[in-house]
C-alpha cells in the first residue's frame, strides 16, 4: 500500500493558462474524491468518482474545471483559463466502497496551485 | 443545513497536559463523524471515526473522541499531549448530498500547538 499520490506537488502558473493535476489512488480503492482547500479552511468537496463514473460535482466546480478517471484508476483534474481565485491546495482522496473502511477517505499530499 | 463546526481556531496546551479539540455537528439522521490531522505541507491523515456503537472511540497516536448525541458533539481528546501532536485537526461529518450520495463536510480546522 503506497498511499495516494499526487503530481505535481506544486504548480505556479500565469492567469489564463490551463493546468492539469494527476491523482493515483490506493490501488484497491474504487472511490476517488477531489477537494480544494484554502488557507485556514477545511477541504471543500469538488467531485467524486466510483470507478470511472463521475457521480457528483459540487456547484463550486465551474465549467472551467473538469475531472476524468478514464480507466477507473488514476484521475486528472484540469482547470482551464486559471484565475487568481483558483490558487489553493487541491487534495485527492480515495476510499473503498464496501467493508469496514468504506467511510474512511485516505488523502494524498495535495497539489498547491499558485496563479500569478 | 448539514454542517460541522469547530469553534476554536487555535488551542494551546502544555506538553504532558490533557488536550481537547472541540467539534459540533448538525445533520439529519444518525451522524457518521471523523477526525483528521494535517501536518504542514502534508495531506490529511485519518485519525478515527464514529459510525455506531460505543460513544468513546479510540484512534491513532493515542487520540480518542467522545460522541455525545444530546450535545451533538464529537470532541477529540488525548490524555497527555506531545510536542509532535502540534498540527491542524479537522472534524468531518458525512452528509447526504442527494440521489443516494453521501459526502464529507469538513470543519475549518483547529490549530493545536503543544508547548514544551
Amino acid at each position: 500500500d503506497t498511499g495516494v499520490s499526487q503530481d505535481p506537488r506544486h504548480k505556479i502558473t500565469k492567469r489564463g493558462q490551463n493546468v492539469t493535476f494527476r491523482c493515483d489512488p490506493i490501488s484497491e480503492h474504487n472511490r476517488l474524491y477531489w477537494y480544494r482547500q484554502t488557507l485556514g479552511q477545511g477541504p471543500e468537496f469538488l467531485t467524486y468518482f466510483q470507478n470511472e463514473a463521475q457521480l457528483e460535482k459540487s456547484r463550486l466546480l465551474s465549467d472551467r474545471f473538469s475531472a476524468e478517471r478514464p480507466k477507473g484508476s488514476f484521475s486528472t483534474l484540469e482547470i482551464q483559463r486559471t484565475e487568481q481565485g483558483d490558487s489553493a491546495m487541491y487534495l485527492c482522496a480515495s476510499s473503498p466502497s464496501e467493508g469496514s473502511k468504506a467511510y474512511e477517505q485516505y488523502f494524498g499530499p495535495g497539489t498547491r496551485l499558485t496563479v500569478t | 443545513a448539514q454542517s460541522v463546526a469547530q469553534p476554536e481556531d487555535q488551542v494551546n496546551v502544555a506538553e504532558g497536559n490533557p488536550l481537547t479539540v472541540k467539534c459540533t455537528y448538525s445533520v439529519s439522521g444518525n451522524p457518521y463523524l471523523f477526525w483528521y490531522v494535517q501536518y504542514p505541507n502534508r495531506g490529511l491523515q485519518f485519525l478515527l471515526k464514529y459510525i455506531t456503537g460505543d460513544n468513546l472511540v479510540k484512534g491513532s497516536y493515542g487520540f480518542e473522541a467522545e460522541f455525545n448525541k444530546s450535545q451533538t458533539s464529537f470532541h477529540l481528546k488525548k490524555p497527555s499531549a506531545l510536542v509532535s501532536d502540534s498540527a491542524l485537526y479537522v472534524c468531518a461529518v458525512r452528509v447526504y448530498s442527494g440521489a443516494g450520495s453521501y459526502q464529507l463536510t469538513f470543519g475549518k480546522g483547529t490549530k493545536l500547538s503543544v508547548i514544551p
